[in-house]
């Protein structure tokens, strides 16, 4: 089993619709992340989380909403779907006492129609 | 704030070159500096790490980077690419303070056989 598992893995969804991207990971690590992936834009920041009551915006979290539900498991909310949400989407994780690179999901590809 | 700069969109090296992957950065302070791969359809791989000591690290897969503090630059290289190197590289940085990481916009590397 993958270390850092998200779910779904595809999804196609209408503009306003509610979705909800899953990530759990067996690591053990305490701090979780959400990215985005556009093309020619790299990796940017929506919401991290350092411990289950410690939540944080990163640089674009307008338009979406996180829940650290356990230590292991952290979800990702589109209240209201728009199709410039479009895009792949990773959740990953660390641990707060190693400087070690993170360990991602294999990502949701995420289309709003 | 941090940031990370890939100049380059794409880089192109016949297999059995030497290949590099440039990456500057600026960050406030000493910076912990990261390479990451990305395969089609799959998440990021960690390759390598810069946190003090020696100027040229060296990680997984045969790649190895240099870090160069007077040119706040950390190259990615391997003395003779493969083609199964092709993929997606991104640079990222971290503050001391570990509070989240950068990542720049990627540089699509084609080795060609």
């Amino acid at each position: 089993d993958a270390d850092v598992t998200q779910t779904p893995r595809n999804r196609i969804t209408k503009t306003g619709k509610r979705i909800m991207l899953e990530c759990s990971q067996t690591k053990g690590h305490d701090r979780m992340y959400w990215y985005r992936q556009d093309p020619g834009l790299g990796l940017r920041l929506i919401y991290y989380s350092f411990d289950v009551k410690d939540i944080n915006k990163g640089e674009i979290s307008d338009g979406y909403s996180v829940s650290r539900q356990a230590q292991a498991k952290f979800s990702l909310s589109l209240e209201s779907a728009i199709p410039n949400q479009t895009a792949l989407y990773f959740c990953a994780t660390s641990d707060s006492d190693r400087v070690d690179g993170y360990t991602f999901g294999s990502g949701t590809r995420l289309t709003v129609v | 704030a941090q940031s990370v700069a890939q100049p380059e969109d794409q880089v192109n090296v016949a297999e059995g070159n030497p290949l590099t992957v440039k990456c500057t950065y600026s960050v406030s302070g000493n910076p912990y500096l990261f390479w990451y791969v990305q395969y089609p359809n799959r998440g990021l791989q960690f390759l390598l790490k810069y946190i003090t000591g020696d100027n040229l690290v060296k990680g997984s897969y045969g790649f190895e980077a240099e870090f160069n503090k007077s040119q706040t630059s950390f190259h990615l290289k391997k003395p003779s690419a493969l083609v199964s190197d092709s993929a997606l590289y991104f640079c990222a940085v971290r503050d001391i303070a570990g509070f989240k990481t950068i990542f720049g916009a990627g540089t699509r590397l084609f080795v060609k056989a």
